[in-house]
């Protein structure tokens, strides 16, 4: 098992392009997750979906938007990138169950974008 | 607002030694807390976590105990060792399994 896997690793984008930012996971987890780490900051949930075909908006949202058409993948767009979106973005998936005997989110290695 | 506090940016300890990892929340409906490991260039890990019901839990050398009248959590790592040289994020949740993250805690254990 892969886990859950980001592409791409870095990127570098200049203000006002688009991108966008896969996550793919081999668990067959319901959940999944995208969150920005900034330093000082911590981990900030970005949105996130509770399974195929749906979304919904976390703490910080704005500038973002994201797809789960299919269960294993999620992808996070930046329709036009600004500095400060500059950020390590991280993929998590989860088991609707699996929380209540000590499981949890697993993350992706990361991604990392600077905005020029 | 910042509804999960970690404190101290950084904690030194020497190998062999206690590591000891604070937390403090504000929201008394979270019911579940978790504390994740983080290397550089790597995503966070889980490390170990406590439900509200409960006010300790062990898993070899780490334990997590909650507080709940003083909404606080901690961590201790006994003994340490070099290889728990990381970030180490305490998290807390309330639904959906929706973590809120504190700001971590460098930890560094020298030889």
């Amino acid at each position: 098992n892969a886990g859950v896997t980001q592409t791409p690793k870095f990127r570098v984008l200049k203000t006002g392009q688009s991108m966008t930012l896969l996550c793919a996971q081999d668990m067959n987890h319901e959940y999944m997750y995208w969150y920005r780490q900034d330093p000082g900051m911590g981990l900030r949930l970005i949105h996130y979906s509770v399974g195929e075909g749906t979304t919904a908006k976390g703490e910080v949202p704005d500038g973002y938007n994201v797809s789960r058409l299919k269960k294993q993948n999620f992808l996070l767009g930046l329709e036009s990138a600004a500095p400060s979106q500059t950020s390590v973005y991280f993929c998590a998936s989860s088991s609707p169950d699996r929380l209540m005997v000590g499981e949890t989110q697993y993350f992706g290695p990361g991604t990392r974008l600077l905005v020029l | 607002d910042q509804q999960v506090k970690q404190n101290s940016p950084s904690l030194s300890v020497q190998e062999g030694r206690i590591s000891i990892l604070n937390c403090d929340y504000t929201n008394s409906m979270f019911d579940y807390f978790l504390w994740y490991k983080k290397y550089p260039a790597e995503g966070p890990t889980f490390l170990i976590s406590i439900s509200s019901i409960k006010d300790k839990n062990e898993d070899g050398r780490f334990t997590v105990f909650l507080n709940k009248s003083a909404k606080h959590l901690s961590l201790h790592i006994v003994p340490s060792q070099p290889g728990d040289s990381a970030v180490y994020f305490c998290a807390a949740t309330g639904g959906f399994q929706k973590l809120v993250f504190g700001t971590g805690t460098r930890l560094l254990v020298s030889p």
